[in-house]
This record gives structure tokens, C-alpha cells and sequence, in this order.
């Protein structure tokens, strides 16, 4: 069985700050999906990005960078000079490969950050 | 805007009401899901439809009966709900092909239900 732990409950920074938000998955596959969600207040979750199992290398958009590592199961999201807007829920979450089914998410508990001026 | 529309946003409705919450997507997915968010527990999967039909049903109650009529509506239906039913309860929607899992899921924004 697929799972995903987010321990990091809640994570409150001052702005302009550096923050890492951890993530760590379990699974049986050798092809699987991560994703990390943020969830404003308005309650939808917005997607901010895919990696398949196979593309370990790290990604990197504006202040948002996410860290990748299969040796730890480990899918790290870094939020650089952070800012009051980023103040959210933050879901990662696990996709195993389901060709020809619709694919099914499993979410870790989510990390609150609040970010303060 | 989200592409995908929920409604209504907030519903409070007694143990013997009988309610109905709403999705409805024009994003051209042919997969809908229904999530429910409690406070402090992962998002729960409870029912997942493809091209129209039930392909998951993570062990719900029975007073939780989900409606897909056409690929771009889904339903959900409450009857003799719990107090402990009280959550966010989030559709979403993606578009499943042979290489799936591409685009990820689109949701809505919710309907928060509070059960008296």
C-alpha cells in the first residue's frame, strides 16, 4: 500500500525567509507520480507540479524548487524569500500507475505554513 | 475560477435531511473523484469515476451515494448523515489517457458541510 507522511504539522516563518516543506512516500512500485498541492484559504488545491519516478532531476520555478531524491523516498519542496501569499496548506501527494484506470491519489496530512510580516 | 465548480459552497443540514452536492467540470476529463477533507486527517478518497462509471468505492456508507450522469457532472447524495460527516468535501477532475497521471488532478473549491 501506497503512503505519504508530511511530519511537519505546521511551519511559520517571516517573510523573505527560506522555508523546506518534507515529504516522504512509501511504495511498491517501480513507476509512480509525485505531486505537491497548496490549498489557499478558499479551500481548492492547486497543483504546482508532477515528477514521475523516473525524472530524479530537480526542478526549479521562480522562488519554488523541489528536491527529488529516491535513495530517502524523499520529494522535498523549498519555497525561497518566502512571502505572505504563500501562507497555505501544502499537500504532497503519490500516484501509482494505473494505465487504462483512472489514477488514484494518496495525500499526506498536509504542512500549514504561515508566513508573517 | 477553477475549471471545476462546486456547489453549493457551504451546506448545514440536520441528520434525517436528504442533500445533494454538485460538481461540474467543462475541462473535456473524463475522470471525477470525490475527496473529504476532516480536520488533521489526509484527504480520504471516496469514490472515483471513469468515463462515466464507478471504478472505486473506498469502503463509504451507504448514506454517501455518488451520481456521475454524464462525463462533466457528478453528484454527491447525503442521506442520514453522522455529525462526525462534517467536512470539506472536494471534486476533482482529470484527464486520463495512456500516459496518465500527466495533468494531475483539478479541483474544486469545496463545499464545507456541517452536520447537526
Amino acid at each position: 500500500a501506497q503512503k505519504v507522511t508530511q511530519a511537519q504539522t505546521e511551519i511559520s516563518v517571516v517573510e523573505k525567509e527560506d522555508v523546506t516543506l518534507d515529504c516522504v512516500y512509501e511504495t511498491r512500485d517501480t513507476t509512480y507520480y509525485l505531486f505537491w498541492y497548496k490549498q489557499p484559504p478558499s479551500g481548492e488545491l492547486v497543483f504546482l507540479i508532477r515528477r514521475n519516478s523516473f525524472d530524479e532531476q530537480n526542478e526549479i520555478s521562480g522562488r519554488y524548487s523541489w528536491n527529488f531524491q529516491k535513495s530517502t523516498s524523499s520529494f522535498n519542496f523549498t519555497i525561497t524569500a518566502s512571502q505572505v501569499v504563500d501562507s497555505a496548506v501544502y499537500f504532497c501527494a503519490l500516484s501509482e500507475d494505473s494505465t487504462g484506470t483512472a489514477s488514484k491519489l494518496t495525500f499526506g496530512t498536509g504542512t500549514r505554513l504561515q508566513v508573517t510580516l | 475560477e477553477t475549471g471545476v465548480t462546486q456547489t453549493p459552497r457551504h451546506l448545514v443540514m440536520g441528520m434525517t435531511n436528504k442533500k445533494s452536492l454538485k460538481c461540474e467540470q467543462h475541462l473535456g476529463h473524463n475522470a471525477m473523484y470525490w475527496y473529504k477533507q476532516s480536520a488533521k486527517k489526509p484527504l480520504e478518497l471516496m469514490f472515483v469515476y471513469n468515463f462515466k462509471e464507478q471504478t472505486e468505492n473506498n469502503s463509504v456508507p451507504s448514506r454517501f451515494s455518488p451520481e456521475c450522469p454524464n462525463s462533466s457532472h457528478l453528484f454527491l447524495h447525503l442521506h442520514t448523515l453522522q455529525p462526525e460527516d462534517s467536512a470539506l468535501y472536494l471534486c476533482a477532475s482529470s484527464q486520463e489517457e495512456a500516459q496518465t497521471h500527466y495533468y494531475g488532478y483539478t479541483f474544486g473549491s469545496g463545499t464545507r458541510l456541517t452536520v447537526v
